[in-house]
């Protein structure tokens, strides 16, 4: 396994419409964290996944982005009627177990237009 | 609530400079401490950790301690390379007893070594 990934690397959106975003961790990484990262800040944590389960959801996870990881591997970011402050770095990491250190994944750049 | 400030930059150093970078934190709890790298085009990387007071990290000649009376993890490196220009990050996550919490991030500092 070569890390993290993340598809699509960029999207390009118009305000009003639905994004999904995707992150594959590392095998076997039981944990699953997405984060957000706006320009010149460090990344903002936004919601966790045990195997399938979400354990925490931020404040910053409003009512329009849901997060999913149905069979405990991949997981989907959806972010539903965007506005032009959801432009960002959406950010995924994975860990072995809780403490262990989050490899991140490249992220995918949303720009609402 | 749980948090983490870190130096401004950007910072600027000529090669084989000394770099210092200050990271001071609030947390209830048992926090773990993390300095992250960000190099250019590329995703965060965990660079160093530590997990309990008056340990040090150490990683690619870069140092730093945690040190609990001072609620501070300073990034350390004696000689910089242009290859060490990047974003660094000090983080925390925070052991309440049964669990850790998610990884809280300072706003990154910019360094630029330049030849």
């Amino acid at each position: 396994d070569t890390g993290v990934s993340q598809d699509p690397r960029h999207k390009i959106t118009k305000r009003g419409q639905n994004v999904t975003f995707r992150c594959d961790p590392i095998s076997e990484h039981n944990r699953l964290y997405w984060y957000r990262q706006t320009l010149g800040q460090g990344p903002e944590f936004l919601t966790y996944f045990q195997n399938e389960a979400q354990l925490e959801k931020s404040r910053l996870l409003s009512d329009r982005f849901s997060a999913e990881r149905p069979k405990g591997s991949f997981s989907t970011l959806e972010i539903q009627r965007t506005e032009q402050g959801d432009s960002a770095m959406y950010l995924c990491a994975s860990s072995l177990r809780e403490g262990d250190e989050q490899f991140f994944g490249p992220g995918t750049r949303l720009t609402v237009l | 609530g749980n948090s983490v400030t870190q130096m401004e930059g950007p910072v600027t150093l000529s090669e084989e400079a000394f770099l210092t970078i200050n990271c001071t934190y609030t947390a209830t709890g048992y926090p773990s401490l993390f300095w992250y790298v960000q190099y250019p085009g590329e995703g965060l990387q965990l660079l160093l950790k530590a997990t309990k007071a008056d340990d040090k990290g150490s990683n690619k000649g870069f140092e730093a301690t945690y040190r609990k009376e001072t609620t501070s993890f300073h990034l350390e490196k004696g000689s910089v390379q242009v290859s060490d220009s990047a974003v660094y990050f000090c983080a925390l996550s925070d052991y309440r007893g049964t669990s850790y919490d998610k990884v809280i991030f300072g706003p990154g500092t910019s360094l630029s070594v330049i030849p």
